[in-house]
């Protein structure tokens, strides 16, 4: 089983939808979470950090569980510059950051 | 966060020969990591860099075919020894920024995207 899997996508929405991209992790020890956004040919960027109670930042929300080892990522009104693959990293066995696979969304006018 | 920068951005080498990626921070930091990107894939970890000492190494990667350096803590390069085509990818170096116990940030250099014919 692969430490942090990811919704396969790709994800096909209008700009203005709402989209959310789901997340689970292996390692129940795990601390850390993050979704990580990466443009095409592009170094993967921080997004957001994952928090227990949850996040918002703007358009964008932020969810962990931590019980079904789950985190999750909401885009609402979905802009046509949020194209991109989406990683969703947590920390490993070794404290060391695991990526997921990503999730590939493109928003079309 | 932090200013990452990594020499030479692409490269196409030949089978056989080596390639040494370098990567610069613009502040101080204790942990650098190294990842591969393969097309299409995520992010997976070489090894971690920590000044004054050996590098640790990821199953699957080995000092032989991967030397790195780490003389300073703004610096860093990886070596990809006796290269095959497999070895074509985007390598990134990444630092750890900000760390209170297990919780940190990472960011990544723009890559090198090298190619082996």
């Amino acid at each position: 089983r692969k430490e942090v899997e990811q919704d396969p996508g790709p994800f096909n929405v209008p700009e203005g939808a709402t989209v959310a991209f789901n997340c689970t992790y292996s390692n129940s020890a795990s601390q850390s979470f993050f979704w990580y956004r990466q443009d095409c040919r592009k170094e993967p960027k921080l997004l957001m950090s994952v928090y227990s109670s949850g996040n918002e930042d703007g358009r964008f929300t932020a969810q962990l569980n931590r019980a079904s080892q789950y985190i999750s990522l909401l885009i609402r009104d979905s802009k046509l510059s949020d194209s991109a693959t989406y990683l969703c990293v947590v920390n490993g066995r070794g404290g060391d950051m695991r990526f997921g696979a990503g999730t590939r969304l493109t928003v079309k006018p | 966060s932090a200013v990452i920068s990594q020499k030479p951005s692409r490269d196409i080498c030949q089978r056989g020969t080596s390639l040494t990626i370098q990567c610069q921070v613009d502040s101080q930091v204790t942990m650098m990591f190294w990842y591969r990107q393969q097309p299409g894939q995520s992010l997976t970890l070489i090894a971690t860099a920590n000044q004054g000492s050996e590098a640790t190494y990821e199953s699957g990667f080995v000092i032989d075919k991967f030397p790195i350096s780490r003389p300073n803590l703004t610096f860093s390069t990886l070596t990809v020894s006796n290269m095959s085509p497999e070895d074509s990818s985007i390598y990134l170096c990444s630092v750890e920024v900000g760390r209170t116990g297990d919780t940190y940030e990472q960011y990544f250099g723009p890559g090198t995207r090298l190619t082996v014919t």
